[in-house]
């Protein structure tokens, strides 16, 4: 099983809204991520957890949330977002060593704040 | 500021004619270096990648060259096939754990 499993695929959700985006993967990676993607731009890195615990936080407001609760898991939890904060949310995973296969990317949430 | 960039925002090529896409990086503490490639719709997926004490990394069709001095790298694609078409980004790594995108490439392969 190679695969990054976002959910939700689409999103909507109004700026008071609380919401949460998952990430499940179970190739055994300790590095898990949650990148930004608006249209037409790279993606950016949000966050990124290794061995279940935050490492590196790219400055990202604190109504960005990341959970890791467990080695296969990573979740995005969402609250009083802003319209500009509609994005691809990407979530991806990755060994902590052996470099050669990089990271492994999910499909992706479609996030829309109204 | 963009760490890692890709200056041709789109390149269209032959089928069976061999695909460069450039990529240039302005951080000389990068120390991995990757491609991956995005369908619409889909996460990218990793292609090839390249350490920094390497200058080429071949891996089928697909050849990855760097260099150094001029912080520059590129992917080659011979043949290139209509199902090549894709957008291509280029990524950067430093230090473990955080890789940086270039602001893709869309490779369109004409039958």
């Amino acid at each position: 099983d190679t695969e990054v499993t976002q959910t939700p695929k689409h999103l909507v959700m109004g700026m008071t809204n609380k919401k949460s985006l998952k990430c499940e993967q179970h190739m055994g990676h300790r590095a898990m991520y949650w990148y930004k993607q608006k249209a037409k731009k790279p993606p950016e890195l949000m966050f990124v957890y290794s061995y279940e615990k935050l490492s590196i936080n790219e400055s990202v407001p604190s109504r960005f949330s990341p959970e890791c609760p467990n080695s296969s898991l990573l979740n995005l939890h969402l609250h009083a977002l802003q319209p500009e904060d509609s994005a691809l949310y990407l979530c991806a995973s990755s060994q902590e060593s052996g470099w050669g296969v990089g990271a492994f990317f999910g499909q992706g949430t479609r996030l829309t704040v109204v | 500021d963009q760490q890692v960039k890709q200056n041709s925002p789109s390149l269209s090529v032959q089928e069976g004619r061999i695909s460069i896409l450039n990529c240039d990086y302005t951080n000389s503490m990068f120390d991995y270096f990757l491609w991956y490639k995005k369908y619409p719709a889909e996460g990218p997926t990793f292609l090839i990648s390249i350490s920094s004490i390497k200058d080429k990394n071949e891996d089928g069709r697909f050849t990855v060259f760097l260099n150094k001095s001029a912080k520059h790298l590129s992917l080659h694609i011979v043949p290139s096939q209509p199902g090549d078409s894709a957008v291509y980004f280029c990524a950067a790594s430093y230090p473990v754990n955080q890789f940086y995108f270039g602001t893709g490439t869309s490779l369109t392969v004409i039958p």
